[in-house]
């Protein structure tokens, strides 16, 4: 059974870059997409991007520019970098597999990111 | 590219069954078979129910079944219990390797 854990800092400064570590554990970084989807407090999931096993990053158009998913087969993580943070950007941070075209089938619980200085 | 439109609340009681709408475009839920239902309890992580418009996972009870027609995808919850109460997400694949989510909707068991 498959296991993800998000970690990373809690709070973050305006205008500084938010970064967030998934280990994956019980499982191969092999023929997946390794996924990084945020949650505002109190509002809908949002798809932020992903990165294939070979190791292309993927981007939500929204947020291309200041966002790169980066991936470390040897550690069996793959991390996520956020440039130029603002209060919107302050959510719960979740990592999980997806199957290619199909279905994010394992989550990590979660890690809330606030932005503030 | 714009989040899929769920209604934001739903309710049934229990043994009811209860329909959750999900309305994007011919660029997203219309082109693809790639829907997907995740449901999520408060303060957990979103777990996957339906994936490719109407397959469940092993473990997903029956009672969740999914569908598509045109640009609306559909989730039934079928003999409605206590702990269907939760919030349920849709997604959709969009082309080029993107993904968008629905803006969310909160089934209430009466």
């Amino acid at each position: 059974q498959v296991q993800l854990q998000e970690s990373g800092p809690g709070l973050v400064k305006p205008s500084e870059t938010l970064s967030l570590t998934c280990t994956v554990s019980g499982g191969s970084i092999n023929s997946y997409y390794w996924t990084w989807i945020r949650q505002p407090p109190g509002k809908g999931l949002e798809w932020i991007g992903y990165i294939s096993d070979s190791g292309s990053p993927y981007y939500s158009p929204s947020l291309k520019g200041r966002v790169t998913i980066s991936l470390d087969t040897s550690r069996n993580q793959f991390s996520l970098r956020l440039s130029s943070v603002t209060a919107a950007d302050t959510a719960m941070y979740y990592c999980a597999r997806h199957v290619s075209k199909t279905a994010a089938d394992s989550w990590g619980q979660g890690a809330l990111v606030t932005v503030s200085s | 590219q714009s989040a899929l439109t769920q209604p934001p609340s739903a309710s049934g009681s229990p043994g009811q069954s209860v329909t959750i709408s999900c309305t994007g475009t011919s660029s997203d839920v219309g082109g693809y078979n790639y829907v997907s239902w995740y449901q999520q309890h408060p303060g957990k992580a979103p777990k996957l129910l339906i994936s490719e418009v109407n397959k469940r996972p092993s473990g997903v009870p029956g009672r969740f079944s999914g569908s598509k027609s045109d640009n609306t995808a559909s989730l039934t919850v079928s003999g409605l219990q206590a702990e269907d109460e939760a919030d349920y997400y849709c997604t959709s694949y969009a082309g080029n390797y993107n993904w968008v989510f629905g803006g969310g909707t909160k089934l209430t068991v009466l």
